[in-house]
């Protein structure tokens, strides 16, 4: 059964600081890995997808990378910005259908 | 519409009562998904659609949950004799074909709380 982690839980820097994010996952076999956004009563923002068969994705400030063999992605975000406080959420596509595993995410907050 | 639509925004209901919540996708996305958000937990995946037809059901927790999507566009949850445990935020996602390749598009989510 696929299991997803987020670590850490919350985390607090200040603004300017590049960070990372962690994500692991205990099956290799999924079909992608995706990253999203949630602030505070809100729905979710996909921010980055990688396909099982690619090993990062970059979207502006956002770096996602992929190692199946370990189990793990991590997030960086290049010079933080209080608004890219929120909610940061990893899930692993368990089929071909796209359904998705979620981790419990990581509670971001950017001090300015 | 321009994104993912979910009505109502929030649902305040009594322990055995039945609710329906209502997801309106993206124009032209075959794909529709439902998941539930409880406090502190990420989304856990409740039934996904292809079209009209429900291709995985398999996260739906018991028979008192029930999805159509009669017309392949706007999905309907219902949730029969509602229970205090019920209470979550239901996510309403779609996808263009609905493949592990398809970014999903969610909604703002529905606020269930079961009194």
């Amino acid at each position: 059964k696929q299991e997803v982690t987020q670590i850490p839980a919350a985390l607090s820097v200040p603004e300017g600081e590049n960070l990372v994010l962690n994500c692991s996952f205990t099956d290799s076999a999924i079909y992608n890995l995706q990253w999203f956004r949630q602030d505070p009563g809100k729905g979710l923002t996909s921010l980055l997808l990688i396909q099982s068969s690619q090993r990062e994705q970059t979207s502006g400030r956002l770096n996602a990378s992929l190692d199946k063999s370990s189990g793990r992605s991590t997030l960086y975000i290049a010079a933080s910005q209080p608004g890219d406080s929120a909610t940061y959420l990893c899930a692993a596509s368990r089929g071909s259908q796209g359904n998705l595993i979620f981790g419990k995410g990581t509670k971001l907050s950017v001090k300015p | 519409g321009a994104g993912v639509s979910q009505t109502p925004s929030n649902k305040v209901t009594e322990k055995g009562k039945y609710v329906e919540l209502r997801c309106d996708p993206i124009s032209g996305h075959t794909a529709l998904y439902w998941y539930r958000q409880s406090l502190g937990q990420g989304p856990e995946f409740l039934i996904y659609f292809q079209g009209t037809g429900a291709a995985d059901d398999s996260g739906l927790p018991n028979d008192r949950f029930f999805a159509v999507r009669p017309e392949g566009s706007v999905s309907t949850l219902k949730i029969q004799r509602t229970e205090r445990g019920d209470s979550a935020v239901y996510l309403c996602a779609s996808s263009f074909l609905g493949t592990s390749a398809d970014e999903q598009f969610f909604g703002p989510g529905t606020r269930l709380t079961v009194l």
